[in-house]
This record gives structure tokens, C-alpha cells and sequence, in this order.
């Protein structure tokens, strides 16, 4: 079974562009989860969709906002880059929402703003 | 707030060492505690440790939770280079519609030949 894929890897952007990253979970799994990673504060919690549905969202500001599709298949996206959003994007997946399910991590999106 | 503490934030050993990281934690209604490794990119699933399930052991891999004390421990023993990478520990709270992981900073270890 394929695992979690993130595209892109690798994002070099500048301040104020917007970006959008894509995740597709493993086959069957209807619930993506997804996290930035940063040294300095450990992987935090963005949000998780279940069946095209926001179940929860983090503490990150408006900028941050994302999707879920048909599919399973989860957008997140950045408007009005800051140099702080700099950052390791990580999507989970699992089969069931709410914790129910342990999640299988992606390999991330590293994203620079410059 | 939930809230999870990894301690020490960062191990030197040599290979064939024992090790022992550290995860407390602050949560309400507690349903789990979770253990990942990430070496290069995606954190990678260890265990998962519940009131009924406290200990857990995989190889020369072992973690249990203490409920009482609000804490678990990851034990790694006759370690091997391939061991290195950063080890998360992470709670969920109440789950459902509100659910939510909260992870610790994590422990990198480096383990040195």
C-alpha cells in the first residue's frame, strides 16, 4: 500500500505570496491531518479534515486555511507569506478521525520564505 | 491547555548504550500516549500506550506509561547508529470533534559508532 505523499518537497517563496501544498492520503483513509514543524516549537497542530470537513483547527492565524476533496486528497494553503511560516508541513493520515486511528505521517513540505 | 514535556531535548551515547527518554504530559480526559521516530522527514509510528495497554516492547525498543505519575519512558537498548533521529512523544485530548495532537519537542539522539 503507498504511503502518505506531500508535494511538492521543496518551496522557496518570497514575503507576502501565498502558496498551496497538496497531500494525498494512504488508499482508504478519509481523515488528514496537518502539522508545521519548526525548531523552535515542535511540531504543532494545524487542522484536521474528515469527509471533506474541518473537524478542528489549531491555534494559527486566518492565513492558514486548507480543504479536503472528494478523494481524500487534502490542499492547505498560505496567504500572505511571513518569514515565520518558514517551516516543515507535515500531513497524516488515518483511517478514522478523531483519534480514533493512528496516523501515518507524509514526508513533509520544507518551505522557505525568503 | 495540553501540554507535553520531552526530556533530554538532545543525547550523545555510543553504540551498544542504553537509553532512556522522557515524555510528561497534561491533558484532560487522557485516552493515549503515542510514540514516533522521525529521522529525515515523516515522523514514523512506535507505539501507542492506553489505560489498558502500559507497556509496550518491540525489539530492543520498550515504553511504558505511568499513569499515576503522568509520564512515559521509551527504553532503547544496545543501541546502533541507525537509532539516531528525533523521538516524539504525543497526546491526544478528548478526541472527536475537537481532536487534536499535541507533541513534545522531541529528543534527538545521536548515536555514535
Amino acid at each position: 500500500k503507498a504511503g502518505v505523499t506531500q508535494t511538492p518537497r521543496y518551496l522557496i517563496k518570497t514575503r507576502g505570496q501565498q502558496v498551496t501544498l497538496s497531500c494525498s492520503p494512504i488508499s482508504g483513509h478519509r481523515s488528514v491531518s496537518w502539522y508545521q514543524q519548526t525548531p523552535g516549537q515542535g511540531l504543532q497542530f494545524l487542522f484536521e479534515y474528515f469527509s471533506e470537513t474541518q473537524r478542528n483547527k489549531g491555534n494559527f492565524p486566518g492565513r492558514f486555511s486548507g480543504r479536503q476533496f472528494s478523494n481524500s486528497r487534502s490542499e492547505m494553503n498560505v496567504s500572505t507569506l511571513e518569514l515565520g511560516d518558514s517551516a516543515l508541513y507535515l500531513c497524516a493520515s488515518s483511517l478514522m478521525a478523531g483519534g480514533e486511528g493512528t496516523q501515518y505521517f507524509g514526508p513533509g513540505t520544507r518551505l522557505t520564505v525568503l | 491547555e495540553d501540554k507535553v514535556v520531552q526530556s533530554p531535548l538532545s543525547l550523545v551515547v555510543h553504540e551498544g548504550d542504553t537509553v532512556t527518554l522522557n515524555c510528561s504530559y497534561e491533558v484532560t480526559n487522557f485516552r493515549s500516549l503515542l510514540w514516533y521516530k522521525q529521522e529525515k522527514k515523516a515522523p514514523t509510528f512506535l507505539f501507542m500506550l492506553t489505560s489498558s495497554g502500559i507497556e509496550k516492547k518491540s525489539g530492543r525498543l520498550s515504553s511504558i506509561l505511568d499513569k499515576k505519575e503522568l509520564s512515559s519512558i521509551l527504553n532503547i537498548t544496545a543501541t546502533q547508529t541507525g537509532d539516531s533521529a528525533i523521538y516524539l512523544c504525543a497526546v491526544p485530548n478528548s478526541g472527536g470533534s475537537n481532536y487534536k495532537l499535541t507533541f513534545g519537542k522531541g529528543t534527538l539522539l545521536t548515536v555514535n559508532p
